[in-house]
C-alpha cells in the first residue's frame, strides 16, 4: 500500500500519560498535516511541516502537544500529560508540494484517554 | 482567518435523485476547495476539488461549482446510489496550506 500509513491506529491511555503517533507519508510527498477530528466535526487543523521544517502550528496545539519530522520523512505527534478533552481521531495528510495541492489522509489514530 | 460554513447539516434523498450541499468561505485569499467523502470508521477521501480560477467542474455523476464573488462553493451529485451514503467534508484554503474544514453533510440514500 503505497497511501499515508499511521500507527498505532488505536490507543486507550490513562489521563496524565504520554502518547506518541507516528505518520508515514506518499513516497516524496514534501508537505505534511496533523488535523484532529472529533465526532460529528470536520478535520481541525494543528500544525504542517514542509519537509523537515514545521511552518505553522494553530491555537489549539498547546504546549503539551510537540510535533517533529526528522529528515523530512515520517512524522511523530506526542502528547504529553493527556487529558480526556485529548480523545479525538487523529489525522495525517500528505500533499506533493509541486503545485499539486492535493491532500491525502491517513487512516488515523483513534485516542481515547480515560 | 478562514472559516467554512456548510448546509445542510443532514440530506436524504431517493436513490436517483440529485443532492446539492452548499459551502461558504470567508477570506477571500482562498484559492482552492476540495470536497471530502468519509464512510464511517474510514479516512477523508478527495472526490474532487475546484481551484479559484475555474468556475465549475465535472468528474461522472458529480460536479462542484464555485462563485468567488458571493464566496460560496457547491457539490452536486446526480443520480444518487446507496453507495453515494456518507458524510461530505468541504473545505477551503490558500494553496499550499492548511485545509479549514465545514462541519460535515451526513447524505443519506434510500433505495
Amino acid at each position: 500500500d503505497t497511501g499515508v500509513s499511521q500507527d498505532p491506529r488505536h490507543k486507550i491511555t490513562k489521563r496524565g500519560q504520554n502518547v506518541t503517533f507516528r505518520c508515514d507519508p506518499i513516497s516524496e510527498h514534501n508537505r505534511l498535516y496533523w488535523y484532529r477530528q472529533t465526532l460529528g466535526q470536520g478535520p481541525e487543523f494543528l500544525t504542517y511541516f514542509q519537509n523537515e521544517a514545521q511552518l505553522e502550528k494553530s491555537r489549539l496545539l498547546s504546549d503539551r502537544f510537540s510535533a517533529e519530522r526528522p529528515k523530512g520523512s515520517f512524522s511523530t505527534l506526542e502528547i504529553q500529560r493527556t487529558e480526556q478533552g485529548d480523545s479525538a481521531m487523529y489525522l495525517c495528510a500528505t500533499e506533493p508540494g509541486t503545485g499539486k495541492n492535493e491532500q491525502f489522509f491517513g487512516p488515523g489514530t483513534r485516542l481515547t484517554v480515560l | 482567518g478562514e472559516n467554512v460554513e456548510q448546509h445542510p447539516s443532514t440530506l436524504s434523498v431517493q436513490e436517483g435523485d440529485s443532492a446539492v450541499i452548499k459551502c461558504t468561505y470567508s477570506d477571500s485569499a482562498s484559492n482552492y476547495f476540495p470536497w471530502y467523502k468519509q464512510e464511517l470508521g474510514k479516512r477523508p477521501q478527495l472526490i474532487i476539488d475546484i481551484r479559484s480560477n475555474v468556475g465549475e467542474k465535472k468528474d461522472q455523476r458529480i460536479a462542484v461549482t464555485l462563485n468567488k464573488t458571493a464566496k460560496h462553493f457547491s457539490l452536486h451529485i446526480t443520480e444518487t446510489q446507496p453507495e453515494d451514503s456518507a458524510v461530505y467534508f468541504c473545505a477551503a484554503s490558500e494553496a499550499g496550506t492548511a485545509l479549514i474544514f465545514g462541519k460535515g453533510t451526513t447524505l443519506s440514500v434510500s433505495s
